[in-house]
C-alpha cells in the first residue's frame, strides 16, 4: 500500500523558515517523480514544486528562490525547505506522487503551515 | 500554460446522477485531466484520468464503478451515478503542463463542492 506521511508543519513568523518532510512507503521511491502541493483554507489546490528521479527541480514563480525541494532516496524521503515565509504561504502542504504515465496518483494527508506574527 | 475552470458548486439528490465539468482553456484540447475527490478534512484522492477518448489508464484505488469520465473538445467530465452520502466532497481537476524533460508545472481548477441532498 502506497503511503505518504508529511511532517514538520507548524506556526512560524513572517520571514522565518520551515522544513517539511514526507516519508514514503509501499513503492520504489527512487523511481518516481514527486510533488508538493498546497491548499489554503477554503481554497483550491496550488502546485508548489516538483522533483524528478534525477534530481531535477521545478517551481512556480510564487515560490521560486524561496522554496527548495529535495529528496533522499536512501531514506525514502522528500523534503521542502521554505525560507522567507509570508502570510500567503499559510496552507496545508501535501506530498504527492507522480504516476509513471503522468498525473498525480497518490497524496498524503497534509501538514499545516501557519505564517503569522 | 493551460487554465482549468470548474463551477464552484453542484448538488444532486441521493440516488440520482450528476456530471461535473472541468474546462480547459483554448488551445489545450489535447490535454489529459486528472480528477480528484477530497472529503472534508482529508487529502485528495485520485479518481481517474480522462482525455478526449475517455478514461486513460485505470481508476484510483477503491473508486466504485458508479464513477465514469468522458472528454469532448475542451471539456472533461466526471459523472457519478446513484449518488451516495459518501460522495459529498470537493472534486478537483488537474493537469500536467509538459512532461519529462519538458515538464513546466501542474495546474488545478478551483474545485467543485458537491452537495448530496
Amino acid at each position: 500500500e502506497v503511503q505518504l506521511v508529511e511532517s514538520g508543519g507548524g506556526l512560524v513568523q513572517p520571514g522565518g523558515s520551515l522544513r517539511l518532510s514526507c516519508a514514503a512507503s509501499g513503492f520504489t521511491f527512487s523511481s518516481y517523480d514527486m510533488h508538493w502541493v498546497r491548499q489554503a483554507t477554503g481554497k483550491g489546490l496550488e502546485w508548489v514544486s516538483a522533483i524528478g528521479t534525477a534530481g531535477d527541480t521545478y517551481y512556480p514563480g510564487s515560490v521560486k528562490g524561496r522554496f527548495t525541494i529535495s529528496r533522499e532516496n536512501a531514506k525514502n524521503s522528500l523534503y521542502l525547505q521554505m525560507n522567507s515565509l509570508r502570510a500567503g504561504d499559510t496552507a496545508v502542504y501535501y506530498c504527492a506522487r507522480e504516476a509513471v504515465t503522468g498525473g498525480i496518483d497518490y497524496w498524503g494527508q497534509g501538514t499545516l503551515v501557519t505564517v503569522s506574527s | 500554460q493551460p487554465v482549468l475552470t470548474q463551477p464552484p458548486s453542484a448538488s444532486a439528490s441521493l440516488g440520482a446522477s450528476v456530471t461535473l465539468t472541468c474546462t480547459l482553456s483554448s488551445g489545450y484540447s489535447n490535454y489529459k485531466v486528472d480528477w480528484y475527490q477530497q472529503r472534508p478534512g482529508k487529502g485528495p484522492r485520485f479518481v481517474m484520468r480522462v482525455g478526449t477518448g475517455g478514461i486513460v489508464g485505470s481508476k484510483g484505488d477503491g473508486i466504485p464503478d458508479r464513477f465514469s469520465v468522458l472528454g469532448s473538445g475542451l471539456n472533461r467530465y466526471l459523472t457519478i451515478k446513484n449518488i451516495q452520502e459518501e460522495d459529498e466532497s470537493d472534486y478537483h481537476c488537474g493537469a500536467d503542463h509538459g512532461s519529462g524533460s519538458n515538464f513546466v508545472c501542474v495546474v488545478f481548477g478551483g474545485g467543485t463542492k458537491l452537495t448530496v441532498l
